[in-house]
């Protein structure tokens, strides 16, 4: 069993909807990140979580310590949307981090 | 204040030959990591360092594959005498502590 488990794999969606992608974990962790990585392109960090919850426009991102799980939420979709979405826990001060499969979410017009 | 530089952006190497990939951090951030993306597969830690010091390396082949991260300059990995089984997308992150990574756009190794 992977130590970060995400869900769904792969996620398609009508502009407008609201998205939720799901990630678990089975370690211990100092933090949780959410990235976003397009298609042949970079990554970009859209949160690093410890506890609670964070907006940042139209996206959400919370955490629940206790459950050992985290959920990123995308209101109003959009198809510039569309990318892989990658759930990663931090361990300790090495940011020794394990990385989901990540969501492959596509957002269609 | 320029994001993470990776360099090459594409590089094609043949069996045997050695590939460097070079990071350079963002201004003030003293910690880098290199992770790896396999064709369809998630990222995986490579290693981790500071400034001339390697801290973990735990993620990193035991041979072929070295790092460094010297006082001056970017940091580099490096592979000795490639395989095919090297391809793929390499990624350096830096933070200026350990906390919030920021992401280079990656260097995506062929190996023919």
């Amino acid at each position: 069993k992977n130590e970060v488990e995400q869900s769904p794999q792969n996620l398609t969606a009508q502009e407008g909807e609201f998205i939720t992608i799901n990630c678990s974990y089975s370690v211990g962790i100092s933090a949780l990140h959410w990235l976003q990585q397009h298609p042949g392109g970079g990554i970009v960090s859209l949160f690093m979580l410890s506890s609670g919850k964070k907006k940042h426009g139209r996206l959400i991102a919370t955490i629940n310590i206790q459950e050992k799980h985290s959920s990123l939420h995308i209101t109003a979709s959009h198809p510039r949307d569309s990318a892989v979405y990658i759930c990663a826990v931090g361990r300790g001060d090495n940011n020794d981090m394990r990385f989901g499969a990540g969501t492959r979410l596509t957002v269609k017009p | 204040n320029a994001g993470v530089m990776q360099n090459p952006r594409h590089l094609v190497r043949r069996r045997g030959q050695e590939a460097r990939l070079r990071c350079s951090p963002m201004k003030g951030h003293s910690h880098v990591y290199w992770y790896r993306q396999l064709p369809e597969e998630g990222l995986k830690f490579m290693v981790y360092l500071q400034k001339e010091n390697i801290i973990d390396e735990s993620g990193m082949p035991k041979e072929r594959f070295s790092a460094e991260f010297p006082k001056e300059g970017p940091s580099i990995l490096r592979i000795q005498q490639v395989v095919r089984g090297d391809s793929a997308a390499y990624f350096c992150a830096s933070s200026p502590s350990a906390g919030e990574l920021f992401f280079g756009e990656g260097s995506r190794l062929t190996v023919l």
